[in-house]
C-alpha cells in the first residue's frame, strides 16, 4: 500500500514568492491534516480536513495561507507571499475517520527555504 | 499553551542502555498517546500507542507507561542500539468529527551510541 506522498520533497524560493505544496493521501483516508515542523520542534497542524470539508483551520495563517482539497482526495497548500519565517517542513498526514480509527500517517514532507 | 509538555531534550545512551523519555498534558479529553519516531529527512512514523485504560503496553524493546492520575506518560526503550537514534515526540490525541488530532510534544533527539 502506497504511503502518503508529497510533493516537492525541497523547495526554495525568495522572499514574496508565491508557493505550492501537494499531498497525496493514503487511499480511502478521508481525514488529510497540514502540518507545520520548525526545526527542532514538534509538528503543528495548521490545517484538517474531512473529505472536501475544512473542519480545523483554526491555526492557519489566513492572510497569506490557503488550502483546499477537490473532491476529498489530493490536496494543495498554497503560501502567497512566503516570508523568510516560512522555513520549515510542511508535513501532510491522512488518517481513516469512524469508530476506531486512530493513527495519523505522515508523508515525508516538504522542506521550504526561502532566501 | 504547550498543551503536551516533552523532557528531555535531548538524550545519549550508551548501546544496551535504557532509554527514558517523559510527557505530560493538560487536556482531560485526550483519550489516546501515540509516540512517533522521525529520522533525519523522513515523516514521523507511529511506533507504539496507549489508550488511558492501561498502565503500560509493551512492543518489543519499546514500552509506554501511563499514569491517568498525574496526566504523565513515558517511553522506555530498553536495550538501545544505535539504530534507535532518532527524534522522538510524544502526542496527545482526541477525537474530533469522527477523527483522532495528534498533538504533539517538541520531540527528544535520542543518540545511542556504539
Amino acid at each position: 500500500e502506497a504511503g502518503v506522498v508529497q510533493s516537492p520533497r525541497y523547495k526554495i524560493i525568495e522572499k514574496k514568492q508565491p508557493v505550492a505544496f501537494w499531498c497525496n493521501p493514503i487511499s480511502g483516508h478521508n481525514t488529510l491534516y497540514w502540518y507545520l515542523q520548525n526545526l527542532g520542534q514538534g509538528p503543528e497542524l495548521l490545517i484538517r480536513y474531512e473529505n472536501e470539508e475544512a473542519v480545523d483551520d483554526s491555526q492557519l495563517p489566513k492572510d497569506r495561507f490557503s488550502a483546499e482539497r477537490l473532491k476529498g482526495v489530493d490536496s494543495t497548500l498554497k503560501i502567497q507571499p512566503a516570508e523568510l519565517g516560512d522555513s520549515a517542513v510542511y508535513l501532510c498526514a491522512s488518517s481513516p475517520s469512524g469508530r476506531g480509527a486512530s493513527e495519523a500517517f505522515f508523508g515525508q514532507g516538504t522542506r521550504l527555504t526561502v532566501v | 499553551q504547550q498543551q503536551v509538555k516533552q523532557s528531555p531534550q535531548s538524550l545519549i545512551v550508551q548501546k544496551g542502555g535504557i532509554s527514558i523519555i517523559n510527557c505530560a498534558y493538560e487536556n482531560t479529553a485526550f483519550d489516546y498517546f501515540p509516540w512517533y519516531q522521525q529520522f533525519p529527512g523522513k515523516g514521523p512514523a507511529l511506533l507504539i500507542a496507549i489508550r488511558p485504560d492501561v498502565s503500560e503496553k509493551k512492543e518489543g524493546r519499546f514500552t509506554i507507561s501511563f499514569n491517568k492520575s498525574a496526566k504523565q506518560f513515558s517511553l522506555h526503550i530498553m536495550d538501545s542500539q544505535p539504530g534507535d537514534s532518532a527524534t522522538y515526540f510524544c502526542a496527545a490525541s482526541s477525537r474530533t468529527g469522527g477523527s483522532y488530532i495528534p498533538t504533539f510534544g517538541r520531540g527528544t533527539s535520542l543518540i545511542v551510541h556504539p
